[in-house]
């Protein structure tokens, strides 16, 4: 089965904090994305990262980060953290397109409040 | 823009009786995926159930089968015989190459 681990499952944080959040995927998959979940707004793609060191913003990348240095982890840095950060996190990771359905297989979320 | 509608923020329906999940896509592509995901209360999202475009057959597994109206850009969910463990966030999304488009999301309650 496919894993995708998140380091955490909830942190709080301060404002102004670096926060980084985890990703680790055990499938060999070219592709790796972070989500952010929020009520009502659906999952809004903040980065994606097809390749080693290659990343692409997504459609909310303001305020956040991302570093890829090896296929299997994938980090998102929050480089300081504001309130309107408070969300649920979700990193996902798919083989590229072409290459089998296209699924995306998702950890189990970290939710991060920022006080 | 591709964008994935779902209409119905929330939706309920009685054990073991059929429920139907509404969902409408808009894509200028003709090589795409279709995807319904489920969100239990536990958070990990899993895949449910998957459409190609090109294929005319809608997708079935088990209890749960797709209405794939392509040229209405149409992609519903129907859950047969509900169950207390289908109670979840249900997502309809769409992919195109390496890109994955959700909808808002459907919260459905299972009734006992």
């Amino acid at each position: 089965d496919v894993k995708v681990t998140q380091s955490s499952r909830y942190l709080v944080k301060r404002t102004g904090e670096k926060v980084f959040l985890e990703c680790v995927q055990d499938m060999d998959h070219e592709n790796m994305f972070w989500y952010r979940q929020d009520p009502g707004l659906g999952l809004r793609l903040i980065y994606f990262s097809y390749d080693v060191k290659m990343k692409e913003k997504g459609d909310i990348p303001e305020g956040y980060s991302v570093s890829r240095e090896k296929k299997e982890r994938f980090s998102l840095i929050l480089e300081s953290a504001s309130t309107n950060q408070t969300s649920m996190y979700l990193c996902a990771s798919s083989f590229p397109s072409g290459a089998f359905t296209g699924e995306l297989f998702f950890g189990e979320g970290s939710r991060l409040t920022v006080l | 823009a591709q964008t994935v509608t779902q209409s119905q923020p929330e939706m309920s329906v009685q054990e073991a009786e059929t429920v139907t999940l509404s969902c409408t896509y808009d894509t200028s592509e003709s090589d795409y995926y279709l995807f319904w995901y489920k969100q239990p209360p536990s958070r990990q999202m899993i895949l449910v159930i998957r459409q190609e475009a090109y294929k005319q057959q809608n997708a079935t597994e088990n209890r749960f089968s797709v209405n794939f109206q392509k040229a209405a850009k149409s992609f519903s969910l129907k859950i047969s015989d509900s169950q207390l463990g289908d109670a979840a966030m249900y997502f309809c999304a769409n992919s195109t190459g390496n890109q994955f488009y959700f909808g808002t999301g459907t919260s459905l309650t299972v009734i006992p």
